[in-house]
């Protein structure tokens, strides 16, 4: 079962900005890099966001990462149609010695 | 580029043991800076990571405690891959489950996924 909390859905127009939250706790985001994905249907999730706010190679930079305390946030600026996915965060977890993800969130593009 | 290539059954009895490997192209599974890991994704457990394997001057393993006693993960050098092993599955195994790279603390590549499905 997913250690870090997530909201089930977001939503927005195109043009819109979209803010999805993680909450963990000290042994986790409170004390590691946190790390975001992307997940379209039947697909693999794809890295969006590596050590909490870098973006790798072909990530537009529509999308943006954050963290305070125990708490990261995923932006997506300028939502646009192919935005529609499910996104999940991640982190290395050094109380049960291994790498814990979030529940989920479901974006929308209205 | 780095690319990793799943390959195993999509069926596996009840108490018998799922077998999996992940091909490596593009990196070493010896390498001194990446861990080749195993994650499982279903509607019950969400997305979970098993465990892994890694070679620092010598080989290491980790694994998540909910299948700790029933996993194993072993790397074959001579084919520059790695394998999964999770013994006596029950249907709470089923799943898609993932190998994955993990450089710096970030799993950033990821196999196509295999649908496994526990049934007799």
């Amino acid at each position: 079962q997913s250690v870090l909390t997530q909201p089930p859905s977001a939503s927005g127009t195109p043009g819109q900005r979209v803010t999805i939250s993680c909450s963990g706790s000290r042994s986790n985001v409170g004390s590691d890099t946190v790390n975001w994905y992307q997940q379209l249907p039947g697909t693999a999730p794809k890295l969006l966001i590596y050590s909490t706010n870098q973006r790798p190679s072909g990530v537009p930079d529509r999308f943006s990462g954050s963290k305070s305390g125990t708490s990261a946030s995923l932006a997506i600026s300028g939502l646009q149609s192919e935005d529609e996915a499910e996104y999940y965060c991640a982190a290395w977890d050094g109380s049960l010695n291994g790498y814990v993800f979030g529940t989920g969130t479901k974006v929308t593009v209205l | 580029q780095v690319q990793l290539q799943q390959s195993g059954p999509g069926l596996v009895k009840p108490s018998q043991t799922l077998s999996l490997t992940c091909a490596i192209s593009g990196d070493s599974v010896s390498s001194n800076s990446a861990a080749w890991n195993w994650i499982r994704q279903s509607p019950s457990r969400g997305l979970e990571w098993l465990g892994r394997t890694y070679y620092r001057s010598k080989w290491y393993n980790g694994y998540a405690v909910s299948v700790k006693g029933r996993i194993t993960i072993n790397p074959d050098t001579s084919k520059n891959q790695f394998s999964l092993q999770l013994h006596s599955v029950t249907p709470e195994d089923t799943a898609v489950y993932y190998c994955a790279r993990l450089v710096g603390g970030t799993p950033d590549i990821w196999g196509q996924g295999t649908m496994v499905t526990v049934s007799s």
